[in-house]
């Protein structure tokens, strides 16, 4: 079973609101990451974790904050989006031993949508 | 520097064609993975095939079939006896060395099939 799930499918808020996207996998991998993708562009990486560590950080901006509690949850808190912040994220995971032949494994993603 | 090009921006073919989507990718690790991944218009980025370096062997899987060629740095990918399904965004992936380097994607192919 090769299953992602993400929490909320869909989600608009406003500039000041805070909010939290939910990704889970009960697959026993050790890698979590965190994708944007814009319309028309190929995903990219925001954030990785590794045995619940943050390993990258891509210079994502504050607010955007990432939390991994478990190693079968990764949240992704938002604060203070920008209009431009609007994308479908995707989270993926991966066995996370560090192999280049480590495969990602992608959730179905959160439409996000900032007024 | 890592590189992966779909030139093709967009397909369009009428269901039972076959049709082959390009993916050239430039790298100077001798070890690397390809990838090869869909998204339908629900966003779910679904994981088709991955590849190693030292492999050349041409894969086949149902009406898929995936042609991995080192002297010219392409990794194509065929669809045979196309159908409405398979109407996605196609992305090739190059991910190289070990840690956690990140997947970098080409631009995607949008395939559009029609009945």
């Amino acid at each position: 079973d090769t299953e992602v799930t993400q929490t909320p499918k869909h989600l608009v808020m406003g500039m000041t609101n805070k909010k939290s996207l939910k990704c889970e996998q009960h697959m026993g991998h050790r890698a979590m990451y965190w994708y944007k993708q814009k319309a028309k562009k190929p995903p990219e990486l925001m954030f990785v974790y590794s045995y619940e560590k943050l390993s990258i950080n891509e210079s994502v901006p504050s607010r955007f904050s990432p939390e991994c509690p478990n190693s079968s949850l990764l949240n992704l808190h938002l604060h203070a989006l920008q209009p431009e912040d609007s994308a479908l994220y995707l989270c993926a995971s991966s066995l996370g031993r560090g192999l280049v032949e480590d495969t990602q494994y992608f959730g179905p993603g959160t439409r996000l949508t900032v007024l | 520097a890592q590189k992966v090009t779909q030139a093709q921006t967009e397909i369009s073919v009428v269901e039972k064609e076959d049709v082959t989507l390009d993916c050239v990718y430039e790298t100077r690790d001798t070890t690397y993975y390809l990838f090869w991944y869909k998204q339908p218009p629900s966003g779910e980025l679904v994981f088709l095939i991955r590849r190693n370096s030292f492999d050349e062997q041409n894969e086949i899987s149902g009406r898929y079939s995936w042609n991995f060629q080192k002297s010219t740095s392409s990794f194509n990918f065929t669809i045979t006896a196309s159908q409405v399904v398979d109407s996605a965004v196609y992305f090739c992936a190059l991910k190289e060395g070990s840690g956690f380097q990140k997947l970098v994607f080409g631009t995607g192919t949008r395939l559009l099939v029609s009945p």
